[in-house]
């Protein structure tokens, strides 16, 4: 079955630096790859996605990038705010097959200091 | 368009307890997945519902179950409560569509099971 692995666990930066943060996959069968965002005590909440079909996705300060062929996406966030600090959770899943499940990664810990 | 919902949001119940939660997609979703969250493992599936039939399972005991009703409206059950069993239980539902080859998923508050 798929497998997710996600690094850091925990990543520190300062206000206005960027942070990164990497994920790869196992199952070359995954075609979708969304990120979610998890405040402490709160939801997970989805920031961005990406499909198999495309290499790069932008919203504002967030962006994900997609390298299929060595099977790992990244999540980059740039001018980084103190409200960014939160639980980074990436998920690789193969819908339009059998598998309609998520497998998450282990999460990134990421706080912004002003 | 309300969100997920789920009840009840805290459950204290004691070993060998069985426990229900319940979930409530956003409506016009058919698809509701069942996530186990904990601070040692994660967010693991334990399994996801579409038109009332369980489409996948994740790598739980049998203890774990679930179904799906014809409003799309989904319960899990834990039977036998363990210590282990302890978490957050969060539900994510989705329209599923198919030929898109994506689906987002939108999750539950999620209900905060402790087991004593």
């Amino acid at each position: 079955g798929e497998n997710v692995e996600q690094h850091p666990s925990t990543l520190s930066v300062q206000e206005g630096d960027s942070a990164v943060i990497k994920c790869t996959y196992s199952d070359s069968a995954s075609n979708y790859f969304p990120w979610y965002k998890q405040e402490l005590g709160k939801r997970p909440q989805l920031i961005i996605d990406i499909r198999s079909n495309v290499g790069e996705k932008k919203d504002q300060r967030i962006a994900v990038t997609l390298n299929k062929t060595a099977k790992h996406f990244s999540l980059h966030i740039t001018e980084t705010q103190p409200e960014d600090s939160a639980v980074y959770f990436c998920a690789a899943s193969s819908y339009g097959g059998s598998q309609g499940n998520l497998i998450f990664g282990k999460g990134t810990k990421l706080s912004v200091k002003p | 368009k309300a969100g997920v919902t789920q009840t009840p949001r805290y459950l204290i119940k004691t070993r060998g307890q069985q426990v229900t939660l319940s979930c409530s997609p956003i409506s016009g979703h058919r698809s509701v997945s069942w996530y186990q969250q904990t601070p040692g493992q994660g967010l693991q599936f334990l399994f996801e519902y579409f038109s009332e039939t369980q489409r996948n399972k994740g790598n739980f005991p049998g203890r774990f179950s679930g179904r799906q009703f014809s409003n799309s409206r989904s319960e899990m059950n834990v039977s036998t409560l363990e210590l282990g069993d302890s978490a957050l239980y969060l539900c994510a539902s989705s329209l599923f569509l198919y030929r898109e080859g994506t689906d987002t998923q939108y999750f539950g508050p999620g209900t905060r099971l402790t087991v004593l």
